[in-house]
């Protein structure tokens, strides 16, 4: 069974950066089919994807976020990362890492999941 | 900067159908799948429907969905208090090139 469990600072000082690790076990990170998500929530508030990593390094980032976000992976070690840079007060949340699933059917049609969630870490900025 | 809009909140008592909209635009719903998050309070969310109307192993038959168009909806048959949570409905965007969530719906059992 396939756990994801993230990891990092619970309080980061305006204008840091915020670092945070998402641990895979039960399975590696580096199997394909499978993509590599963040995704935050402030308090009260909806979801926010941020982005996501392919086993191949390929990223994609939210265009909102775009300029202020770098999201890696060490496949070998089953861990893919986040660094969020300048952040401020708006940053603070909780921050969910997830597996994203890609799925297709007989006529080839390619679809996608978020089937697998850590448990969130909260991330404060504050001073 | 969430474009897929549903409804705040909706409400309902036990044993009765609850429905969830979810309204996109051409780049995201209606050329992607949408899938559906459950989350219950004070916990991370997890996938309640996937390929517009699939549902993982273990989530009860209560749960349906459906899409059309720029569209998609959710349906909650035969209410439970343990459905109290919030929903979310998911999909890429072509033109942002992201994937986007909905707004989210709390749905209460009265």
């Amino acid at each position: 069974q396939v756990q994801l469990q993230e990891s990092g600072p619970g309080l980061v000082k305006p204008s840091q950066t915020l670092s945070l690790t998402c641990t895979v076990s039960g399975a590696s990170s580096s199997s394909g089919n499978f993509y590599w998500s963040w995704i935050r929530q402030p308090a009260g508030k909806g979801l926010e994807w941020m982005g996501h990593i392919y086993i191949s390094g390929s990223t994609n980032y939210n265009p909102s976020l775009k300029s202020r976000v770098t999201i890696s992976g060490d496949t070998s070690m089953n861990q893919f990362s986040l660094m969020l840079r300048s952040v401020t007060a708006a940053d603070t949340a909780v921050y969910y890492c997830a597996r994203v699933r890609e799925d297709w059917d007989y006529d080839d049609n390619h679809f996608y999941y978020m089937d697998v969630w850590g448990k969130g870490t909260m991330v404060t900025v504050s001073s | 900067q969430s474009t897929l809009t549903q409804p705040p909140s909706a409400s309902g008592t036990p044993g009765q159908r609850v429905t969830i909209s979810c309204s996109g635009s051409s780049s995201n719903i209606a050329n992607n799948t949408v899938n559906w998050y459950q989350q219950l309070p004070g916990t991370a969310p997890k996938l309640l429907i996937f390929r517009n109307n699939q549902r993982p192993s273990g989530v009860p038959d209560r749960f349906s969905a459906s899409k059309s168009g720029t569209s998609a909806s959710l349906a909650i048959s035969g209410l439970q208090s343990e459905d109290e949570a919030d929903y979310y409905c998911a999909a890429w965007d072509d033109s942002l090139n992201g994937r986007v969530f909905g707004t989210g719906t709390q749905v209460t059992v009265l």
